[in-house]
């Protein structure tokens, strides 16, 4: 069964710094793999995507991240973070190969961009 | 275009109370789904759907049911609620497992 672990609740950084939020999955099979913002009282926005092709992803508001099969792990990065991407992010992984629908999230990490 | 809409967005329930949270979609999309969102958990699927007239059991199915009689339309019914169930709901969709999913706005419910 796949799973996905974020492996930070919480990330606080200072306005123009470099993040990184770490995302490790686990499945048996090949996977599809997302990031999500959620900004507060709202729902889930998609940041980027892998399907399939460039490890490397970049998404919108100048994140991106890298999929790396061998360590199983689609961190998400950005290298100046304004006070705006203060938001919780989420990983999922959806597994379409084995006939499964599901799209399975992590616990989420709270980033926190400080002044 | 209205995307995935969510009603109530807001509900107090007494223990033992039976109420139904509507998701509505205008995308034509077939697959719909089902999640609950807790401090700490990330948000976790309860039931899902590929398409009018078929649900499927996610993650913590329990003392939840769903129809999707319409393909635009997917409920999820609490029969009996308990506090156990406090917590925000999100319906979402996409066209295919892989794709993009759209969520709604979220349903916030108190089970007191």
């Amino acid at each position: 069964a796949q799973s996905v672990t974020q492996l930070d609740s919480q990330v606080p950084v200072f306005e123009e710094a470099p993040v990184e939020l770490r995302c490790n999955y686990s499945s048996s099979v090949s996977v599809y793999l997302f990031w999500y913002v959620q900004y507060p009282n709202q729902g889930l926005q998609l940041l980027l995507k892998y399907l399939s092709g460039s490890t490397l992803v970049k998404g919108i508001n100048g994140f991106e991240a890298e999929f790396n099969k061998s360590q199983t792990s689609f961190h998400l990065r950005k290298p100046s973070v304004h006070i705006s991407d203060t938001a919780e992010y989420f990983c999922a992984v959806s597994d379409g190969d084995t006939g499964g629908f599901k799209t399975i999230f992590g616990a989420g990490t709270r980033l926190f961009v400080k002044a | 275009n209205a995307g995935v809409t969510q009603t109530p967005k807001f509900r107090v329930l007494k223990t033992g109370q039976s109420m139904t949270l509507l998701c509505a979609q205008d995308m034509n999309h077939e697959y719909m789904y089902w999640y609950r969102q807790d401090p700490g958990m990330g948000l976790r699927l309860i039931h899902y759907s590929v398409g009018e007239g078929t649900t499927a059991k996610g993650e913590v199915p329990d003392g939840y049911n769903v129809s999707r009689l319409k393909k635009q339309n997917f409920l999820l019914g609490l029969e009996s609620a308990a506090p156990s169930q406090t917590s925000v709901y999100f319906c979402a969709t996409n066209l295919q497992s892989y794709t993009e999913a759209f969520f709604g706005q979220g349903t916030r419910l108190t089970v007191v």
